[in-house]
């Protein structure tokens, strides 16, 4: 079965900084995509970045970057240079082909001036 | 950029009472989603609807959900008589396609916050 692992409930990270959210996943699929929301306090669901299994090349989307281990299992996000707008919660998530995404509990980040 | 949206924002009701939750997917979408999210917890999987036919659905999702493409453009998601476990934020979600090995991405409406007294 899948299953989403986000170890930190809550990070910090100063402003300007680079922070790194955790994400490792469990299942036996050999194709499936990886995906990372953005979740406002306003309540959103933002989609931020997508890395395919077969892809060689880790993600990148403006300031994100998905570090994409396979073998470990692991798909986390890099956030450079953040900005006080980025404090929110992060939601890790996978689709394993079909309809159903999974999701993780998510990390909410906060960032200080 | 095309987005999908709902409304209402915000719905308060009574427990027992009906609500129709709606969305307008992205246009050339073809396949439709709601998930849920109780307060606090991670973002759940209702059901899938492709074809004016449900294709996939969890567990969650029992005799008092029902879901509805009534025209071109708008997907609902009704609940026919409201419980107190009920209160969640709902999400549509729309794909342009589904693929097999999980690659398409779901874009997601902003949500229907559902309070149910």
């Amino acid at each position: 079965a899948q299953k989403i692992t986000q170890t930190q409930p809550g990070m910090f990270v100063q402003e300007k900084e680079a922070v790194t959210l955790d994400c490792t996943y469990d299942t036996s699929d050999q194709s499936y995509g990886l995906f990372w929301y953005k979740q406002p306090s306003s309540g959103e669901m933002i989609f931020l970045i997508y890395q395919g299994s077969y892809d060689e090349q880790n993600a990148t989307e403006g300031r994100y970057s998905l570090n994409f281990q396979k073998a470990r299992k692991s798909a986390n996000l890099v956030i450079s240079a953040s900005q006080l707008g980025d404090s929110a919660m992060y939601f890790c998530a996978a689709n394993t082909g079909g309809f159903k995404t999974i999701f993780g509990a998510g990390t909410r980040l906060f960032v200080k001036a | 950029e095309p987005e999908v949206t709902q409304t209402p924002s915000h719905q308060v009701t009574q427990m027992g009472q009906e609500v129709i939750l709606r969305c307008v997917p992205i246009s050339n979408h073809l396949y439709f989603y709601w998930y849920r999210q109780i307060l606090g917890q991670k973002v759940e999987f209702l059901v899938s609807f492709y074809n004016n036919e449900i294709s996939e659905k969890s567990e969650i999702f029992d005799d008092q959900f029902s879901v509805e493409r009534p025209d071109g453009s708008n997907f609902t998601l009704k609940i026919r008589s409201t419980k107190l476990e009920d209160s969640a934020m709902y999400f549509c979600a729309s794909s342009e396609k589904v693929s097999a090995g999980g690659q398409e991405t779901q874009y997601f409406g902003p949500g229907t916050r559902l309070l149910v007294l």
